[in-house]
């Protein structure tokens, strides 16, 4: 079964500094997904951002961009110039192609923004 | 724009009750999700359907049940309902496809007390 590891359960950083979030996981598969979900106060889990493990090139989504290393299956966020409204929970999430698309979830890790 | 609407938000429940808690979504999507969150833990998936009419069962099914009578509609039913299902309920749906992004509802808070 595939596990997901998010090692930091909280972390902070300044206004308009950068930070980065690691993930870890475990899978014997070759072609899978991954994807970082935010959950603000709200609740509202949000996506971040999406990895495909066949596409070499690391996935970027403005200020939010991911460090996929395939081979240490680790898929690391880094969130630059960060803002009061990235504080969040951040789950990391693998999935693998299959009948239901269903998602393996890290515990999470609180990220609080200071300003 | 509706999406993934979940009802209700929050519920007290008491030991032995039962209750549906409510999941629509207004996108087509066939596939439909009921996950929980419990503290410190990432989501949990429960039961799922790939389309209208077929379930299956997640990583934690016991003690909840499913059904999908429409594309629209997959509520999620706790029959006996235990302290152990105190917990944060998502609902989400995406479209066929490999690697298709989930979308979550709100969240629905219950406690069983």
């Amino acid at each position: 079964a595939q596990t997901v590891t998010q090692s930091q359960p909280e972390m902070s950083v300044q206004e308009a500094e950068t930070v980065t979030l690691s993930c870890t996981y475990d899978t014997s598969e070759n072609n899978y997904y991954l994807f970082w979900y935010k959950q603000p106060p709200s609740r509202q889990m949000i996506l971040v951002i999406r990895q495909e493990a066949y596409k070499q090139q690391n996935a970027t989504e403005n200020r939010f961009s991911v460090n996929f290393q395939k081979a240490a299956k680790s898929f690391s966020l880094k969130i630059s110039d960060s803002q009061l409204g990235d504080t969040a929970m951040y789950f990391c999430a693998f999935m693998k192609p299959s009948y239901n698309n269903d998602m393996r979830f890290g515990a999470g890790t609180r990220l609080t923004v200071k300003p | 724009n509706a999406g993934v609407t979940q009802t209700p938000k929050f519920h007290i429940l008491k030991i032995g009750q039962s209750m549906t808690l409510q999941c629509t979504q207004d996108m087509n999507h066939n596939y439909m999700y009921w996950y929980r969150q419990d503290p410190g833990m990432g989501l949990k998936l429960i039961y799922y359907s790939v389309g209208a009419g077929i379930t299956d069962k997640g990583e934690v099914p016991n003690g909840y049940n499913v059904s999908r009578s429409t594309t629209e509609d997959f509520p999620l039913r706790l029959e006996l309902a235990a302290p152990s299902q105190t917990s944060v309920y998502f609902c989400a749906s995406s479209l066929e496809g490999r690697g298709t992004e989930a979308f979550f509802g709100q969240g629905t808070r219950l406690t069983v007390v």
